[in-house]
């Protein structure tokens, strides 16, 4: 089975700061990983995706994210925030070949001016 | 916009109502899926649809009753629900189910009293 650890529940960032939001991941297979968005119009919007090849993934909205096989993470990080990117972050992961995305808990993410 | 559309958007209940949710999606996709989002819980999958065959049931209670009459229609009927099922239920549609990216709606909030 797999599961999703989002460590930081939440985590305020001044404005044109960097940020990074940390996401680690437990399977005993090959999984794909995701980065999925939240804005107060509460609809999730995919930000980036690994599904295979490098390991650096970049998204919309300036944001990358790099897979660490050995560390089973996916961290994703902005080097420059801004108060736009104030939402609720989720990290998911699937087993490929199969249906079920497993989501972390979320990562409040609030800009500050 | 992504393409998967859900009404109500807001939707207030008692426990004796009957009522229903409704998602819809124009994207050509052969996979429906109904997900619950609770304060400070991971997503949970509640049901899946791969055209139009339930392949999927989480240990959902019975007073949860997913119908999808085509691929591009999918409802979730309640009935005699609990307050705990306050939430916001959120529809996504996919390619197929073994295809990656999910594609969300903006959900229904639903509080029951």
């Amino acid at each position: 089975a797999q599961s999703v650890t989002q460590l930081d529940s939440q985590v305020p960032v001044f404005e044109e700061a960097p940020v990074e939001l940390r996401c680690n991941y437990s399977s005993s297979v090959s999984v794909y990983l995701f980065w999925y968005v939240q804005y107060p119009n509460p609809g999730l919007q995919l930000l980036l995706k690994y599904l295979s090849g490098s390991t650096l993934v970049k998204g919309i909205n300036g944001f990358e994210a790099e897979f660490n096989k050995s560390q089973t993470s996916f961290h994703l990080r902005k080097p420059s925030v801004h108060i736009s990117d104030t939402a609720e972050y989720f990290c998911a992961v699937i087993q490929t070949g199969a249906n079920n995305l497993f989501f972390g808990t979320g990562t409040r993410l609030t800009v500050i001016p | 916009e992504t393409g998967v559309t859900q009404t109500p958007r807001h939707l207030v209940m008692g426990m004796t109502n009957k009522k229903s949710l409704k998602c819809e999606q124009h994207l050509g996709h052969n996979a429906m899926y109904w997900y619950k989002q609770s304060a400070k819980k991971p997503l949970e999958l509640m049901f899946v649809y791969n055209f139009k065959e339930q392949t999927e049931n989480n240990s959902v209670p019975s007073r949860f009753s997913p119908e999808c009459p085509n691929s591009s229609h999918l409802f979730l009927h309640l009935h005699t629900l609990q307050p705990e099922d306050s939430a916001l239920y959120l529809c996504a549609s996919s390619q197929d189910e073994e295809t990656e990216e999910a594609f969300f709606g903006q959900g229904t909030r639903l509080t029951v009293v």
